[in-house]
């Protein structure tokens, strides 16, 4: 089946730097997703991307589809504590249908 | 608006015995979407509903099934429990586009 590649598995920084993240595979896919799940909880959607190419922001978080529509990449910049949890990616082949495919994940750490 | 609601939130089974969890989505959304999370193998997709129909299915086995009602509300059913069924399980609904917003699962031990 379909598998999305994210990298790195962990990240441990520190408060005020910038974190960069990815997703690869080797699907097309005309959808991608990034969300942050904190423990306990589930996942929050933090940014929706719909055409290749395509870069969104959210407040200190930006993220592009990437133009072969293989990848994606998320940036958080200036991090803060509360940045800390586990972020994934997500893409969507079919159109029209809520079937993700999700990412292993990023752990992010920071350290104050 | 209230966000997508999941119940229970912990639950503890024996092997061998059936459970049914709940997930009310959110309000006007009649996509519901099901998925599995494990530290072994992640997010991963379960079924969906829409307008009472599955729409997409995953690929587990037949022990887990689901059904939505005509208010959108969903259900999943895992019969003859296994401990590999351990997992955390989360509801997600959808209005029209991709995106899905997820409730808080449901923690389901087996024992």
């Amino acid at each position: 089946g379909q598998q999305l590649n994210q990298s790195p598995q962990s990240m441990f920084i520190q408060e005020g730097e910038d974190v960069s993240m990815n997703c690869t595979s080797s699907s097309i896919f005309n959808t991608w997703l990034w969300y942050k799940q904190d423990p306990g909880e589930g996942p929050v959607l933090l940014i929706a991307l719909y055409k290749a190419g395509e870069l969104t922001s959210n407040g200190r978080l930006t993220a592009q589809f990437g133009i072969t529509r293989k990848d994606s990449f998320l940036n958080i910049s200036a991090s803060i504590p509360s940045d800390v949890g586990i972020y994934f990616c997500a893409g969507r082949i079919i159109q029209g249908a809520q079937k993700l495919v999700f990412g292993q994940g990023t752990r992010l750490t920071i350290n104050p | 608006k209230a966000g997508v609601t999941q119940t229970p939130r912990y639950l503890i089974k024996t092997r061998g015995q059936q459970v049914t969890l709940s997930c009310s989505p959110i309000s006007g959304h009649r996509s519901v979407s099901w998925y599995q999370q494990t530290p072994g193998q992640g997010l991963q997709f379960l079924f969906e509903y829409f307008s009472e129909t599955q729409r997409n299915k995953g690929n587990f086995p037949g022990r887990f099934s689901g059904r939505q009602f005509s208010n959108s509300r969903s259900e999943m059913n895992v019969s003859t429990l296994e401990l590999g069924d351990s997992a955390l399980y989360l509801c997600a609904s959808s209005l029209a586009g991709p995106e899905a917003f997820f409730g808080q699962g449901t923690r389901l031990t087996v024992v």
